[in-house]
């Protein structure tokens, strides 16, 4: 079965401040998603990695996919109370259903301001 | 173009009652997945459909919990019989395409099943 652990599970950080949130399995995917989900909603995909080693960068954030496709991390850099939200890995299968995704417990972030 | 439609948004069930949850793929998407989100907990594959058929069901209980999506209408995920550990947030996701590599789901706003 795979597996997707997802760290640390709670940040409260303050404005300003730079955080990294990791994802890590000992399987291999064959892309990472990440979304972010707002309470009463549904998660909001930010991006798709899919080439080992890959690095994307969304404005303050920037994501990588670990060269084994087996881990991933999402770095916010001078956090903004907006950023506040659950923040979802999820890899998709090497094959068969890629849209069967694992995901990872979430991490919720809290920024204040 | 509007989105990936779930209804109800929010339903409450008593304890043996059946819960029917709809959701109506974007525009053009023919794939459909059900994925559930049990409280402090990622969400959790259910099922894969595809216009009348079931691709994968691998995640959906055993007993009581079906899924259809007709030729015409929006797809079902139906639970019969809740009990108080169905409680949770029901996300129906369509695709376009099941391609091989980054597959991209785009997620309805959940319908939340409490039972009493």
């Amino acid at each position: 079965t795979q597996l997707l652990e997802q760290s640390p599970q709670f940040l409260s950080i303050q404005e300003g401040e730079n955080l990294t949130v990791y994802c890590n399995s000992s399987s291999v995917f064959s892309s990472l998603q990440w979304y972010r989900q707002e309470p009463g909603e549904g998660p909001v995909l930010l991006v798709t990695v899919v080439t080992g080693g890959e690095v994307k960068k969304l404005k303050r954030l920037t994501f990588q996919f670990g060269d084994a496709r087996k881990d991933s991390s999402l770095h916010i850099t001078a956090a903004q109370p907006g950023d506040t939200g659950l923040y979802l890995c999820a890899g998709a299968p090497p094959s068969g259903n890629t849209g069967k995704l694992i995901f990872g417990q979430g991490t919720t972030l809290q920024v204040k301001p | 173009n509007a989105g990936v439609m779930q209804n109800p948004r929010h339903l409450v069930r008593r304890r043996g009652q059946e819960a029917r949850l709809r959701c109506s793929p974007m525009k053009g998407h023919s794939h459909v997945y059900w994925y559930r989100q049990l409280p402090e907990e990622g969400l959790k594959f259910m099922v894969y459909l595809q216009k009348e058929n079931i691709i994968d069901e691998s995640g959906m209980p055993k007993e009581r919990f079906s899924a259809e999506f007709p030729k015409e209408g929006p797809s079902i995920l139906r639970i019969q019989q809740v009990v108080r550990g169905d409680s949770a947030a029901y996300f129906c996701a369509s695709a376009l395409l099941n391609t091989a590599g980054a597959n991209v789901l785009t997620f309805g706003a959940g319908s939340r099943l409490t039972v009493l």
